[in-house]
């Protein structure tokens, strides 16, 4: 059984640019979260998606950030009009119930 | 807000040395706490977690946990760390709602051989 996986591992966007994030959780796993951390910061929750569904959306910006998560195929994080300050690693993880929740590798996104 | 304190930011230590990493929360109902490990360019690896049960908590590599609810304390600990033990650790509580983890700022481990 195959981890979480991301991709890219590294995004080098310039600003006003759109960065997709991908995340193919763990097979069986229904349950996905995001997080982003910033330099000398923890990880901090963004979004859990449950197959097709948004649960809880509490730490997304308002604005220029999204996430999905479909019947078929990853979860996406996209975010658009990127500026300096979403240059971050984000993080997805996976969990088959919402309990124990397993991470992916993350994805470092520069915005230059 | 609930949030997830750890203390120590950066520590230091030789080999064979004995670890505590300081985590408290602010939460104070029921609680699921989680220690996470992140060595260099790897992801994050869970150590150990609590639901219930037993304070004591057992978790992979040798490393244990104890929940002591009065002081809202989870700190994790190794009684000899090796030099493989060189990582990030992440303290983190499930939140109120159960839809997300509230991680700590991390302590960077290192430890010299």
């Amino acid at each position: 059984n195959a981890g979480v996986m991301q991709n890219p591992r590294h995004l080098v966007r310039r600003r006003g640019q759109e960065a997709r994030l991908r995340c193919s959780p763990m097979k069986g796993h229904s349950h996905v979260y995001w997080y982003r951390q910033l330099p000398e910061e923890g990880l901090k929750f963004m979004v859990y998606l449950q197959k097709e569904n948004i649960i809880d959306e509490s730490g997304m910006p308002k604005e220029r950030f999204s996430a999905e998560f479909p019947k078929e195929g990853p979860s996406i994080l996209r975010i658009q009009q990127v500026v300096r300050g979403d240059s971050a690693a984000y993080f997805c993880a996976s969990s088959p119930t919402g309990g124990e929740a397993f991470f992916g590798q993350g994805t470092r996104l520069t915005v230059v | 807000a609930q949030s997830v304190s750890q203390h120590n930011h950066h520590v230091i230590l030789s080999e064979a040395a004995s670890l505590e990493l300081g985590c408290n929360y602010s939460y104070g109902g029921t609680v699921n706490l989680f220690w996470y490990v992140q060595y260099p360019g790897q992801h994050l690896q869970l150590l150990l977690k609590y639901f219930s049960g037993d304070p004591l908590v057992k978790g992979i590599k040798g490393f244990e946990a104890e929940f002591i609810k009065s002081k809202f304390s989870f700190n994790l600990r190794k009684p000899s760390v090796q030099w493989s033990d060189t990582a990030e650790y992440f303290c983190a509580v499930k939140n109120q709602a159960g839809t997300a983890l509230i991680f700590g700022k991390g302590t960077t481990l290192s430890v010299s051989s």
